[in-house]
């Protein structure tokens, strides 16, 4: 089974700043990817990234990457420049070849202008 | 390109009634999944549909029952609810042979009573 564990509840951060989420992942298999999802107050879960575990390379999306560390299994989220818009839940995620998605408790992102 | 949508978006339900959810995927994508999400808690997966028949099942209850249709529509039942079902139930889609990327419906929010 995989568990996705998110330590931080809440974070803040001013507007424009740089801001980075936590997250840790317990896996067995070999082939599995990591997602970062965001749901604001619509309720609509939005994919912000997603790395391939085979694929070394952190994942970048415009203002947000990742820093994923394999060994470790770590898979953090910076979101530089921080707009407003920006704050909501965030869920961390993993999931094996295109099933289930196994999500962390979420960190709520409050940005203050 | 209508996005995944579900409905009702709210309802509300007495213990030990029975509840039908809907959910219609994104255009062009034929696999259907489930989450329950519970206050303050990520979604967690209920099961997922392909080709008319469940391929997966997290760890649910068979109170909680499923459908989907010719035309890749789905529905999620609950029989004998109990207040613990209160949650929101989020509809995801994708391709089954496209890459590894689920699209969320906005949910749909149940309360038991």
């Amino acid at each position: 089974a995989q568990t996705v564990t998110q330590s931080q509840p809440e974070m803040s951060v001013q507007e424009a700043e740089t801001v980075t989420l936590s997250c840790t992942y317990d896996t067995s298999e070999s082939d599995y990817y990591l997602f970062w999802y965001k749901q604001p107050p619509s309720r609509q879960m939005i994919l912000v990234i997603r790395q391939e575990a085979y694929k070394q390379q952190n994942a970048t999306e415009n203002r947000f990457s990742v820093n994923f560390q394999k060994a470790a299994k770590s898979f953090s989220l910076k979101i530089s420049d921080s707009q407003l818009g920006d704050a909501a839940m965030y869920f961390c995620a993993s999931s094996n070849s295109g099933y289930a998605l196994n999500f962390g408790k979420g960190t709520s992102l409050l940005v203050t202008p | 390109d209508a996005g995944v949508t579900q409905s009702p978006t709210h309802l509300i339900k007495t213990r030990g009634q029975q509840v039908t959810l809907r959910c219609s995927p994104k255009s062009g994508h034929d696999t259907v999944s489930w989450y329950q999400q519970a206050l303050g808690q990520g979604p967690q997966f209920i099961f997922q549909y392909y080709e008319e028949e469940e391929r997966q099942r997290g760890n649910f209850p068979d109170r909680f029952s499923g459908h989907q249709f010719p035309n890749y529509s789905s529905e999620l039942n609950v029989n004998a609810l109990l207040l613990g079902d209160s949650a929101l139930y989020l509809c995801a889609s994708r391709r089954v042979d496209g890459a590894n990327v689920l699209t969320f419906g906005a949910g749909s929010r149940l309360t038991v009573l």
